[in-house]
């Protein structure tokens, strides 16, 4: 079965220091990685994806994410946290079941980034 | 773009009673999914279309719960009759299939007492 985990709940981080969310997925093909923020009160707010291609993956407000192919994981990363980064971010990867016949994703249960001042 | 487009975005009903929300994708989208956000349930996937036609509704709770999408411009949420465990923050979000991505609405907050 297809899945996606994101083992911490919470991830506490100073501001200023780097920040590191945690995402590893199982799939029966190539990965098609997400990952997504949703600040209080919104809808969740896609941030970067992976298809294909380099494995450092750029993405809105100065996140990243690496794919590791050998460890089956899509860590999402910042280089220097700041307290508006405080959200819960969810890491997605594309239902294959369909045989890529679709844009179903299958979500973490999220991570609470929580960056004091 | 406007984006995602959802109604009401707060919804307080007594049980019992009929709710609709509604959804208006991104035009050009022809994907549109409905999911429900709780703090014990996290976030569901409820039913999803492909050019409006429903494709995977496995995560409809139960029959008071239906979907419709006439066009490619509109889909509504139907709860008929709603109970307060319907209580929830729902998501409309929307695709192109050679994006990949999901764009989503603003929510719906629903309370029923």
């Amino acid at each position: 079965a297809q899945s996606v985990a994101q083992p911490e709940d919470q991830v506490n981080v100073a501001e200023g220091n780097p920040l590191t969310v945690k995402c590893t997925y199982s799939v029966s093909g190539n990965p098609y990685l997400f990952w997504y923020v949703q600040y209080p009160n919104r809808g969740l707010q896609f941030l970067l994806k992976y298809i294909t291609g380099d494995n450092l993956v750029k993405g809105s407000y100065g996140f990243e994410a690496e794919f590791n192919k050998s460890q089956t994981s899509f860590h999402l990363k910042k280089p220097s946290a700041l307290v508006s980064d405080s959200a819960l971010y969810f890491c997605a990867v594309r239902d294959l079941n369909y045989g890529g016949a679709t844009n179903k994703l299958i979500f973490g249960t999220g991570t609470l980034l929580a960056v004091q001042p | 773009d406007a984006g995602v487009i959802q109604s009401p975005r707060h919804e307080v009903t007594e049980m019992g009673q009929e709710v609709t929300l509604r959804c208006k994708p991104i035009s050009g989208h022809n994907s549109l999914f409905w999911y429900r956000q709780t703090m014990m349930r996290g976030l569901e996937l409820l039913i999803y279309f492909n050019n409006n036609v429903p494709i995977d509704d496995s995560g409809m709770p139960e029959d008071r719960f239906s979907a419709k999408m006439p066009n490619a411009s509109f889909s509504t949420l139907k709860i008929q009759p709603s109970e307060p465990r319907d209580s929830a923050v729902y998501f409309c979000a929307s695709s192109k299939w050679d994006i990949g991505e999901q764009f989503f609405g603003p929510g719906t907050r629903l309370t029923v007492l």
